[in-house]
């Protein structure tokens, strides 16, 4: 079935630094992908999307292209803030698959001042 | 901004006893949606709803558990007789159409 891998957490960055958390997926056909963000004590919001190839998604600084022949969707940030720091989630929904989510384990960010 | 919200945000129960909970999706959403996530693991699918029946539903959403849509605007979950390893977050979620998917803060249900 489908699913969706992250890397590991946690990831502890300075201020400032560049960010990338990789995600891979397998899914049949061409599913669209997502990033959602959990800030501590808080429900996930979705960050950014992308519902076909090549396609990039961007919100608040954060960056995710739709690679189909590496099956990626790897989040980028080029100058990671403090208020950063959370768990993000990769996630995908098959194409015509009713709208379920397939999440990722999550990649827990922390960020030092 | 619309927001999809949930009520309550944390519920204690003890084993064997019923819950309810309550979610208030985004008031134009057709699809409907519950998610959990055990502390520590995923976020884990559990049902799906659209045009008042369940469109699709996991594993995990075996008999105890039931969604209902009593009025135009809620959308709940019921476990009939909880367990302990019931015990996580429990998100719902609204979506338009069936992709992008919006969340509410999330319900944490303790079963001791």
């Amino acid at each position: 079935g489908d699913s969706v891998t992250q890397m590991e957490g946690p990831v502890t960055l300075s201020e400032e630094a560049f960010l990338t958390i990789n995600c891979t997926y397998t899914a049949t056909g061409y599913p669209s992908l997502f990033w959602y963000v959990q800030y501590p004590g808080e429900g996930l919001q979705l960050l950014l999307k992308a519902t076909k190839a090549d396609d990039k998604g961007s919100n608040k600084g954060f960056e995710a292209t739709y690679r189909k022949e590496t099956t990626s969707f790897h989040l980028e940030k080029g100058s990671v803030q403090v208020s950063d720091s959370a768990v993000y989630f990769c996630a995908l929904v098959g194409k015509g698959q009713g709208g379920k989510l397939i999440f990722g384990q999550g990649t827990e960010l922390s960020v030092k001042p | 901004e619309p927001e999809v919200t949930q009520t309550p945000s944390h519920q204690v129960t003890q084993m064997g006893q019923e819950v309810i909970l309550r979610c208030v999706p985004i008031s134009n959403h057709l699809y409907f949606y519950w998610y959990r996530q055990i502390l520590g693991q995923k976020v884990e699918f559990l049902v799906s709803f659209y045009n008042n029946e369940i469109s699709e539903k996991s594993e995990i959403f075996d008999d105890q558990f039931s969604v209902e849509r009593p009025d135009g605007s809620n959308f709940t979950l019921k476990i009939r007789s909880t367990k302990l390893e019931d015990s996580a977050m429990y998100f719902c979620a609204s979506s338009e159409g069936a992709e992008t998917q919006y969340f509410g803060p999330g319900t944490r249900l303790l079963v001791l």
